[in-house]
């Protein structure tokens, strides 16, 4: 069955403070991982898509990864307006989105 | 480029009222997904049309819910009658194709007492 798992649940940094999280994913072919942020009272926001193992995507102090097993979502210095939650999700047969829990990360200054 | 909508942005109904929710995709968007978040629980998928056709209603819980696309254009979900469970979030989201990125909208936020 296809899965995605998110770890860790929640994290808390302060401001700066770089870390990276986790999306570990089990599917039948991998047609692609996707990341999202999502605040309070929004919907998912759109911010990466990779492909293929070894591809890589940075925007501004997010750069995402991608191995055959995983993805990381790694926050270099990060600023308190980072702090959302973040989602991982694959698509399934018919490309419905199948998502992870999410890792909700506040930063503080 | 306007995002995808959703309307109402919050809704309170007893139980055993309809509710009807809407989704406008971004324009062009031929694939229109309907999903939804329960308390606690990751998002998950309702159903997927392609232009006015279903592609996938694997996720459609019972048959209280019933989803339409309008030519193609806009989407709505209904959901009759309503149960205390139905309450959560429902996203509507858009792609230009398959396997590509998909935009959501703001979300409904349907409670029902």
């Amino acid at each position: 069955e296809d899965q995605v798992t998110q770890s860790p649940e929640a994290l808390r940094l302060q401001e700066g403070e770089s870390s990276s999280l986790n999306c570990s994913y089990t599917v039948s072919g991998l047609r692609g991982l996707f990341w999202y942020r999502q605040d309070p009272g929004k919907g998912p926001e759109f911010l990466f898509t990779l492909y293929s193992a070894g591809e890589e995507k940075e925007k501004e102090r997010l750069k995402a990864t991608l191995t055959k097993k995983e993805s990381f979502l790694h926050i270099t210095a990060p600023k308190p307006e980072d702090s959302a939650t973040y989602l991982c999700a694959v698509p399934g047969i018919y490309n419905k989105l199948i998502f992870g829990a999410g890792t909700r990360l506040a930063v503080h200054p | 480029e306007a995002g995808v909508t959703q309307f109402p942005s919050h809704s309170v109904i007893e139980k055993g009222q309809t509710v009807t929710l809407r989704c406008d995709p971004i324009s062009g968007h031929d694939n229109l997904y309907w999903y939804r978040r329960v308390m606690g629980k990751e998002i998950k998928f309702l159903l997927h049309f392609v232009k006015e056709s279903k592609q996938d209603e694997s996720g459609m819980p019972n048959n209280r819910f019933l989803a339409e696309r309008t030519g193609g254009t806009y989407s709505t979900l209904k959901v009759q009658p309503a149960e205390l469970e139905d309450s959560g979030v429902y996203f509507c989201a858009s792609s230009q194709k398959l396997f590509t990125e998909a935009f959501f909208g703001q979300g409904t936020r349907l409670t029902v007492v």
